[in-house]
């Protein structure tokens, strides 16, 4: 496609509930980002992926947080038992290789009541 | 480590005027610099970067920065601000020998008074 997209923009879900937010980057970036933006913060950084290989998982915040990119192009991070301080946007971001420049999709801004 | 302070969290300019927005950086090797832009429910649009190259580097949309490594500056400017222009605004660093982790600061938030 013509950018980095995410499904779904919004998710609402109650404390307790998993979730899952699906990462469509651009055809052909190797490498592919999640981070997690808090209200009034900047990103901050949780996984990255090297096609299909998980190189970094350093920032997910607890064990409930889960990424996978099998295939090495879609992606999805998946929150089991969500919590409130999980309430955040995603967002994802890919590049045609580690330090090159990342292209941004629009997030999925997650509300957990 | 890299880290990157943002001061001023929100800046007011007016139409035509000025635009300067302040970041600092830390880091242990020559690092890599961005300035990003965040337009409300969007993604984070590049701006422009800083990779080791001339140290006054222009972006999109009349937008410059330069790389002070005396003063381990980016700040990002324009010299005459449009309404457009208004936005959240990130700098972020990353090291240029892993390139895995991008250290975001906490944005400026740009408002462009008519």
């Amino acid at each position: 496609g013509a950018g980095v997209s995410q499904s779904p923009r919004y998710k609402v879900a109650k404390r307790g509930q998993d979730v899952a937010l699906r990462c469509d980057p651009i055809s052909g970036h190797v490498s592919l980002f999640w981070y997690q933006q808090a209200l009034g913060q900047g990103p901050e950084f949780l996984t990255y992926f090297q096609n299909e290989a998980q190189l970094d998982k350093s920032g997910l915040p607890s064990d409930r947080f889960f990424a996978e990119r099998p295939e090495g192009s879609v992606s999805t991070l998946k929150i089991q038992r969500t919590q409130q301080e999980d309430s955040a946007v995603y967002l994802c971001a890919s590049s045609l290789e580690a330090r090159t420049q990342q292209f941004f999709g629009p997030g999925t801004r997650l509300t957990v009541l | 480590a890299q880290s990157v302070t943002q001061l001023g969290s929100h800046v007011s300019v007016s139409e035509g005027a000025l635009v300067l927005l302040r970041c600092n950086y830390s880091s242990s090797v020559p690092p890599y610099l961005f300035w990003y832009v965040q337009y409300p429910n969007q993604g984070l649009q590049l701006l422009l970067k800083y990779t080791s190259a001339a140290t006054l580097v222009k972006g999109i949309n009349g937008f410059e920065a330069e790389f002070k490594k005396s003063e381990t500056s980016f700040h990002l400017t324009k010299p005459s601000a449009h309404m457009s222009d208004a936005a959240e605004y990130f700098c972020a660093v990353s090291d240029p020998d892993t390139g895995n982790q991008f250290y975001f600061g906490t944005g400026t938030s740009l408002t462009v008074i008519p």
